[in-house]
């Protein structure tokens, strides 16, 4: 895997459901896995960042997990709210700072 | 902390304009980066610097874009002559690069629409 993938692209759930979306990274050069949380008109808001293989957070409702070995990151949702419906960006990191984001799953949680 | 601050929100020029947009980052921060949301590419970096140096460049499109951070407090990214393609959504953000997690802080965003 050369840059950060992101799946699925789009997501529909209804009120209450659980959902989770895959990230796939390159292994080579990790230092650090990012989730963003973006809603529409505004700007990426902060979610996790994840280092070590294994790693797991958690906000609420919303939890990360990371296997940097193979290269993929889990994020779930328990129980979707409407206010959850959101682009959730995924990015990859050196030790430089710069971050490679994938395209985004953009979810939407129907009441 | 304020946070990041882009100035304007929005901004409507036409096609051979020079526009300039403005970063204040967050105090303290090191480095700063410059990014543009299209839905076409999602969001991609333009450029970025670490204590106020430029030290990759490699996104910016082309030579009518140029971005400077004369201190640590400010950044301009500038686009002389604008084209209606370069119409899209301009984020700046920070971050503490050498510290153990260095999240991106994000500005609100500049609208730029090129008529």
């Amino acid at each position: 895997i050369l840059n950060v993938e992101q799946s699925p692209q789009s997501l529909h759930v209804q009120e209450g459901d659980s959902t989770n979306f895959t990230c796939s990274f390159p292994s080579s050069n990790f230092y650090a896995l990012h989730w963003y949380r973006w809603e529409t008109a505004k700007s990426p808001e902060a979610l996790f960042v994840m280092t070590l293989n294994g790693d797991e957070k958690k906000k609420g409702r919303i939890s990360a997990t990371l296997n940097t070995k193979e290269g993929y990151s889990y994020l779930y949702i328990k129980g979707s709210q409407p206010e959850d419906s959101a682009t959730y960006l995924c990015a990859s990191s050196g030790n430089t700072g710069k971050l490679i984001f994938g395209q985004g799953t953009t979810l939407q949680v129907k009441p | 902390d304020a946070g990041v601050i882009q100035s304007p929100r929005h901004e409507v020029t036409e096609m051979g304009q020079e526009v300039t947009l403005r970063c204040k980052p967050i105090s303290g921060h090191n480095s700063l980066f410059w990014y543009r949301q299209t839905m076409m590419r999602g969001l991609e970096l333009l450029i970025y610097f670490n204590n106020n140096v430029p030290i990759d460049d490699s996104g910016m499109p082309e030579d009518r874009f140029s971005a400077k951070m004369p201190n640590a407090s400010f950044s301009t990214l500038k686009i002389q002559p604008s084209e209606p393609r370069d119409s899209a959504v301009y984020f700046c953000a920070s971050s503490l690069v050498g510290s153990y997690v260095y999240e991106q802080y994000f500005g609100p965003g500049t609208r730029l629409t090129v008529t």
